[in-house]
């Protein structure tokens, strides 16, 4: 069974810095892509970053609000994935959530976020 | 940027109500176009990808349909669980997948 675990959330001052870790199990986490995914209180889901598997680069990619403050790393030889979260913004308040990226080759390479944790809230105040 | 635009932004419907959800990309996305489900408190659930793929143990009642910039959602047969947000989800311009606003499905 495929398991995603968040920890490390919390309350922080704005300017300060956070790190989430993503503890995986039940799949073959260093084939997989990861990505993290945010939804702030009431809102709509966004996504933040994700991070290829060494084999297709290691490569991280970012959103535009995130970009430059967020870094997303990877250790598989502990299953776990990481989101160190600088100089946040109060806009940086949400629930954060680590998913697996599924691909598959139909017409052409498809992506999609199969399996999600259960999230873990980051707070971001004044 | 893709801009994805969901309609309607809720919906009341009762159990045994099909029901559809739209998803609009604000530019062509082929097929490359995925559906979630969350209920309160809960993580996303994957239901469909590549528009029309039924993802494992989502029942049948759920079936998705579009390509191009048009997309729909329909649930045949409203069940008492289905009563959640959707999510629409474009991954044609990855790495910047790009989420609509979300449907809020209640019942009437």
């Amino acid at each position: 069974e495929v398991q995603l675990v968040e920890s490390g959330g919390g309350l922080v001052k704005t300017g300060g810095s956070l790190r989430l870790s993503c503890a995986a199990s039940g799949f073959t986490f260093r084939n997989t892509w990861m990505s993290w995914v945010r939804q702030a209180p009431g809102k709509g889901l966004e996504w933040v970053g994700h991070i290829k598997s060494k084999t297709d680069g290691g490569t991280t990619d970012y959103a535009a609000p995130v970009k430059g403050r967020f870094t997303i790393s990877r250790d598989d030889s502990k299953n776990t994935l990481f989101l160190q979260m600088n100089s946040l913004e109060i806009d940086d308040t949400a629930v954060y959530y680590c998913t697996t990226v599924g691909r598959i080759t139909l017409f052409g390479v498809v992506y999609y976020f199969d399996y999600w944790g259960q999230g873990i809230l980051v707070t971001v105040s004044s | 940027d893709i801009q994805m635009t969901q309609s309607p932004s809720s919906l009341s419907a009762s159990v045994g109500d099909r029901v559809t959800i739209t998803c609009r990309a604000s530019q062509g996305i082929s097929t490359y176009l995925n559906w979630y489900q969350q209920k309160p408190g809960k993580a996303p659930k994957l239901l469909i990808y590549a528009s029309s793929s039924l993802q494992g143990g989502v029942p049948s009642r759920f079936s998705g349909s579009g390509s191009g910039t048009d997309f729909t959602l329909t649930i045949s047969s409203l069940q008492p669980e289905d009563f959640a947000t959707y999510y629409c989800q474009q991954t044609y311009s990855t790495p910047m997948y790009s989420f609509g606003q979300g449907t809020k499905l209640e019942i009437k």
